[in-house]
């Protein structure tokens, strides 16, 4: 049972653009919603993270939005550029009974274009 | 560099073997996270072992086992293998993971192709 949707599962945006990934949860027990960026050949990257009582966190041009009632959040990139082009995955992260596990979703590959 | 070192980087080895994948965390990290990573299933977390006890199981196959040893390395043993084991298999660590988030931080994954 997949329990973070994530989409698009690619996206194609204009340099200087708005780049915009959406993901759903169905596991209430989440308590931790973190965004990873991936580059070829590389390990993900914690890129923002946010905890379900707050609505929005902006670090930079990234901003994550947390609808908990909908139980989605999403990643909104501005001004995309193209080194911002790589693998974004979103995660749940449960810290439950001792242990840390994070549920990632299948990830949106983002080609940034001049 | 996210200070967690995985090896080896890349590893071809035929069906029905055997191999150790090794990980080693960031100093201070007593956490230890295994994810394969699959073009079809994405991320999927296999398990998570915390200062040398196991703490999570996720989507781990009884062919596959992991430890962590009094040095916090770990090691993910995968055996009878099969083609599709063929996959990036990662490996984290952060500081804690008793219900205190801290930021996980990924190798740079080993690839294992299976023939």
């Amino acid at each position: 049972q997949q329990q973070v949707k994530q989409s698009p599962q690619s996206l194609i945006v204009q340099k200087g653009g708005i780049s915009i990934i959406n993901c759903a949860y169905e596991n209430t027990a989440f308590d931790y919603f973190p965004w990873y960026q991936q580059f070829p050949g590389k390990g993900p990257a914690l890129l923002i993270a946010i905890r379900p009582d707050v609505s929005e966190k902006k670090e930079g041009r990234f901003t994550i939005s947390f609808n908990k009632s909908a139980k989605q959040f999403s990643l909104h990139i501005m001004d995309s550029q193209p080194g911002d082009s790589a693998t974004y995955f979103c995660a749940g992260g449960y810290s439950g009974a001792g242990s840390y596990q994070l549920t990632f979703g299948k990830g949106t590959k983002l080609s940034v274009i001049p | 560099d996210s200070g967690v070192t995985q090896t080896p980087k890349h590893l071809i080895t035929a069906t029905g073997q055997r191999v150790t994948l090794r990980c080693s965390p960031r100093s201070g990290d007593l956490s230890v996270y295994w994810y394969q990573q699959s073009l079809d299933q994405g991320l999927q977390f296999l398990i998570q072992y915390y200062n040398g006890e196991e703490r999570a199981k996720g989507n781990i196959l009884e062919r596959f086992s992991a430890q962590q040893f009094p040095d916090l390395h770990s090691e993910l043993n995968l055996s009878s293998l099969e083609l599709g084991d063929s996959a990036l298999y990662f490996c984290a660590s952060s500081v804690s993971g008793q219900g205190v988030f801290s930021e996980a931080f990924f190798g740079q994954g080993t690839r294992l192709t299976v023939v």
